[in-house]
């Protein structure tokens, strides 16, 4: 079955600081997307990244790098020299080609809270 | 270009009486997607709209919620005699529908069943 396990409820850190958040996913498919979304107090949900299930290789935007692992089924976010604008709930999602609907199964969301 | 647009921004609500929460999607996509987000929560998947394809109800809590989507754009969520566990906010999504296709999420509409 699929599945998304972000384990971190909750992360503070104060600015400057460096942090990860992980995310752990299950799927029987072999062909699948996984994504970052995140939910900044306002409450929509913006995109941030996709990264396809061939593509292991990691991607660096600004302060923004993912690390993509299928050998542990693991897409980890990681902010460098956060900012309390970086404050927000933070999904990570999966989506199948099986079902091939664009459907995104949803991790429980990180809140991240990043103290001046 | 205009983004997701749902209304109402917030609802509150007896228990018992129907809503109506309405999802104008991004001209053009093809997809629509219901979510639920209740409080500490991550998001629910409701339901799915592609074109002039069955829509994916596989995610509706009770009969008590439907949708349907009129002419391949706006959506409408229904709910009939709403109950406290109704309250959450109810997000709406669109996309080109393909499996790679990120989703565009609008504002949401938060509702409160009193």
């Amino acid at each position: 079955a699929q599945k998304v396990t972000q384990a971190q409820t909750e992360i503070s850190v104060v600015e400057k600081e460096d942090v990860t958040l992980d995310c752990v996913y299950e799927t029987r498919d072999t062909t699948y997307y996984l994504f970052w979304y995140k939910q900044p107090p306002s409450g929509e949900l913006v995109f941030l990244i996709r990264r396809n299930s061939f593509d292991e290789q990691n991607e660096i935007s600004g302060r923004y790098s993912w690390n993509f692992q299928k050998s542990t089924s693991s897409f980890n976010f990681t902010i460098t020299a956060s900012q309390v604008v970086d404050s927000a709930v933070y999904f990570c999602a999966l989506s199948e080609a099986i079902s091939n609907t664009g459907k995104l199964i949803f991790g429980q969301g990180t809140t991240l809270q990043v103290k001046p | 270009g205009a983004g997701v647009s749902q209304s109402p921004s917030n609802k509150v609500t007896e228990k018992g009486k129907d809503v109506e929460l309405r999802c104008d999607p991004i001209s053009g996509h093809t997809a629509l997607y219901w979510y639920r987000q209740s409080l500490g929560q991550g998001l629910e998947f409701l339901i799915y709209f592609q074109g002039n394809s069955a829509p994916d109800k596989s995610g509706l809590p009770s009969d008590r919620f439907s949708a349907e989507r009129t002419g391949g754009s706006v959506s409408t969520l229904t709910i009939q005699r709403t109950q406290q566990e109704d309250s959450a906010v109810y997000l709406c999504a669109s996309s080109q529908g393909l499996y790679n296709s990120p989703l565009h999420f609008g504002n949401g509409t938060r509702l409160t069943v009193t």
